[in-house]
């Protein structure tokens, strides 16, 4: 299938770990990448490729894949991280790019 | 500092025509691909476009191909979304996004675009 699917809402305690998933079958095939989107404002990427972070992203941030599912981890999650999360990645043609439809994600 | 400035958005009708304008400085437009991300309100994110650094390569998502065109001018370091045959479901916040082939770490506010039916 040509989606990405993402749980709508993930919480987690202040300082703990959190891992957002992100399904789909192009991801057997295609890295995703992650943006963080918090409200009133644009999206900003934390991680590309196979696990890369743009500059200035936090190292608690980081990228994994397995089968059909890519995750995007925080460990020691801030009250900061708090947001909108999405995963993007190519369909299975390879030629489009699409995202999944979010992840909500509360610091608690 | 990188600045990205969308234009251009605004209250079209049904069937109607808008063009966004994407203007970039701080980076090194003309080696870098452009991207066109909606959101609608209240919405997530959905991918429309792309383009290359030469503007010779452009990739739409098919809900808009064919009613949408992209190109750019690298000597003005300035991006266009050419939208025709508008529908409601066209609305939302139209961001630009500069980066690579298949992801971008620099991206405008955004500029809103209302189709009335």
């Amino acid at each position: 299938s040509s989606e990405l699917t993402q749980d709508p809402a993930v919480s987690v305690a202040l300082g703990q770990t959190v891992r957002i998933t992100c399904q789909g079958d192009s991801l057997r095939n295609y890295y995703a990448c992650w943006y963080q989107q918090k409200p009133g404002e644009a999206p900003l990427l934390v991680i590309y490729g196979e696990n890369n972070r743009p500059a200035g992203i936090p190292d608690r941030f980081s990228g994994s894949r397995s089968g059909n599912t890519a995750s995007l981890t925080i460990t020691g999650a801030q009250a900061e991280d708090d947001g909108d999360y999405y995963c993007n990645s190519r369909d299975s043609s390879g030629n489009q790019l699409l995202f999944g439809g979010g992840t909500k994600l509360t610091v608690l | 500092d990188v600045q990205v400035l969308e234009s251009g958005g605004g209250l079209v009708p049904r069937g109607g025509s808008l063009r966004l304008s994407c203007e970039a400085s701080g980076l090194i437009f003309k080696s870098l691909w452009v991207h066109w991300v909606r959101q609608a309100p209240g919405k997530g994110l959905v991918w429309v476009s792309r383009t290359n650094s030469d503007g010779s390569d452009t990739t739409f998502t098919d809900s808009v191909r064919g009613r949408f065109t992209t190109w750019r001018d690298n000597a003005k370091n300035t991006a266009y979304l050419q939208m025709k045959d508008l529908r409601a479901e066209d609305t939302g916040l139209y961001y630009c996004a500069i980066g690579y082939k298949y992801y971008f770490d620099n991206w405008g506010q955004g500029a809103l675009v209302t189709v009335s039916s």
